[in-house]
């Protein structure tokens, strides 16, 4: 088990470039999240994929925010024409779906995006 | 829409103190309260949690107190270390709900 990892760990773009994201969950797990934290605040939900299907979105998540996880594996994120409101942690979590029994999350340490 | 409201926004605390952190709810579709800890630079990690078919549920020093009525539940950290100095979220997710609502979090400093 070597844990959630999200690459990069910083990106400092300019507004208007895009930019992408990947999260890598751990292995066995099925379900993955993204969600978005600002200073001073708890993470918010985003998005959520189980298996390769991604069966939520947050209204948080405008059409300039594409997610991804083929074939049930790793998962981007990408976000097109930037704006400085973007700026924030985005956090990848995942879990092993116990069928309708409460889980628990395993986050990774984030990609901190600064929009210049 | 904040439907899961924390107190304090920050924490200091002597080592060997309690710590106590407070959340309400408003969802009573709500039935699992997991507390998560975060430290600078890392994504949260699972702390604690409790359903809400018993008041309180103690592991180690972390104490979750329970009140369903009231729609309230709260953190207790017994002998505070130096080492518990990080940010604590509240959270609350739905029966077999995939989504996980956070409070605003509290930030604990311990002075040594």
């Amino acid at each position: 088990d070597t844990g959630v990892s999200q690459n990069p760990r910083h990106k400092i773009t300019k507004r208007g470039q895009n930019v992408t994201f990947r999260c890598d969950p751990i292995s066995e797990h099925n379900r993955l999240y993204w969600y978005r934290q600002t200073l001073g605040q708890g993470p918010e939900f985003l998005t959520y994929f189980q298996n390769e299907a991604q069966l939520e979105k947050s209204r948080l998540l405008s059409d300039r925010f594409s997610a991804e996880r083929p074939k049930g594996s790793f998962s981007t994120l990408e976000i097109q024409r930037t704006e400085q409101g973007d700026s924030a942690m985005y956090l990848c979590a995942s879990s092993l779906d116990p069928g309708g029994i409460n889980e628990k999350l395993f986050f990774g340490s984030g990609t901190q995006l600064s929009v210049l | 829409q904040q439907q899961v409201k924390q107190s304090p926004q920050s924490l200091i605390v002597q080592k060997g103190g309690i710590s106590i952190i407070n959340c309400a709810y408003e969802n009573t579709a709500f039935d699992y309260f997991p507390w998560y800890q975060q430290f600078p630079g890392k994504g949260p990690a699972l702390l604690i949690a409790i359903r809400p078919d018993v008041s309180e549920k103690k592991e180690g020093r972390f104490t979750i107190s329970f009140n369903k009525s009231a729609k309230q539940f709260s953190l207790h950290i017994m002998d505070s270390q130096p080492g518990d100095s990080a940010t604590y979220f509240c959270a609350a997710q739905d029966t077999g709900g995939f989504k996980t609502i956070f409070g605003a979090g509290t930030r604990l400093f311990v002075k040594a």
